[in-house]
């Protein structure tokens, strides 16, 4: 099973970029990239998911370089309600038998 | 609204004690997940079903277990009562393809043990 390991922590301000690197140096060819979004005491919501090159939707990009040994989540413009716990998963597509992880909390300031 | 239906939301009991956590996934998910959260961890993987069948195993107690019925519908049991096993317990559901597979959380069940 590959192995993520992405930042504890990150701080960033109203309106700036977010990215969140995670790195997974294991992963195995049939392996997606994953992200989720976790309030406190919710449940965690998928963000997006990819397996090469760029992914982009509605709330986020997913970058993946051509080696897939790591990813970014970038959140553009974030506000307050972007503070969250982030979590990056990588397994087969419906591998969620993984867990978590700690995940990056992320807090944005006015 | 995650389409996954979590019950009851929140359990108080006593050590020693047993409850059972129910979760309805999504119309049409055949896959369910349990996940334990205990206060500022990760979540950790217990168990899935499959279509009625134990598909994967994780960190699941032996005083913990569970099952899925042929509405799909999931129930965790959990025996025993020690302290630590207060948490919040997720359920989710997902369609397991290949691609592009997203599991939709519950809204957890919030489990003191006093």
């Amino acid at each position: 099973l590959a192995k993520t390991t992405q930042p504890i922590s990150m701080d960033s301000y109203e309106g700036q970029e977010v990215n969140i690197t995670c790195s997974h140096n294991n992963i195995a060819t049939n392996d997606y990239i994953t992200w989720y979004q976790q309030f406190p005491s919710q449940g965690p919501r998928f963000i997006i998911q990819g397996y090469k090159t760029k992914v982009t939707n509605e709330v986020a990009s997913l970058f993946i370089p051509a080696d897939r040994k790591s990813s970014t989540l970038s959140l553009p413009r974030v506000s307050l309600s972007d503070t969250a716990v982030y979590y990056c998963l990588v397994g087969d597509g419906g591998d969620y038998k993984l867990s978590f992880g700690a995940g990056t909390t992320v807090t944005v300031r006015a | 609204d995650s389409g996954v239906t979590q019950t009851p939301k929140h359990l108080i009991t006593a050590t020693g004690q047993r409850v059972t956590l129910r979760c309805s996934p999504r119309s049409g998910d055949l896959s369910v997940y349990w996940y334990q959260q205990s206060l500022d961890q990760g979540l950790q993987f217990l168990i899935q079903y499959y279509n009625g069948e134990e598909r994967a195993k994780g960190n699941i107690l032996e005083r913990f277990s569970a099952q899925q019925f042929p509405d799909l519908h999931s129930e965790l049991n959990l025996s025993s009562l020690e302290l630590g096993d207060s948490a919040l317990y997720f359920c989710a559901s997902s369609v397991v393809r290949e691609e592009n597979t997203e599991a939709f959380f519950g809204q957890g069940t919030r489990l003191t043990v006093v």
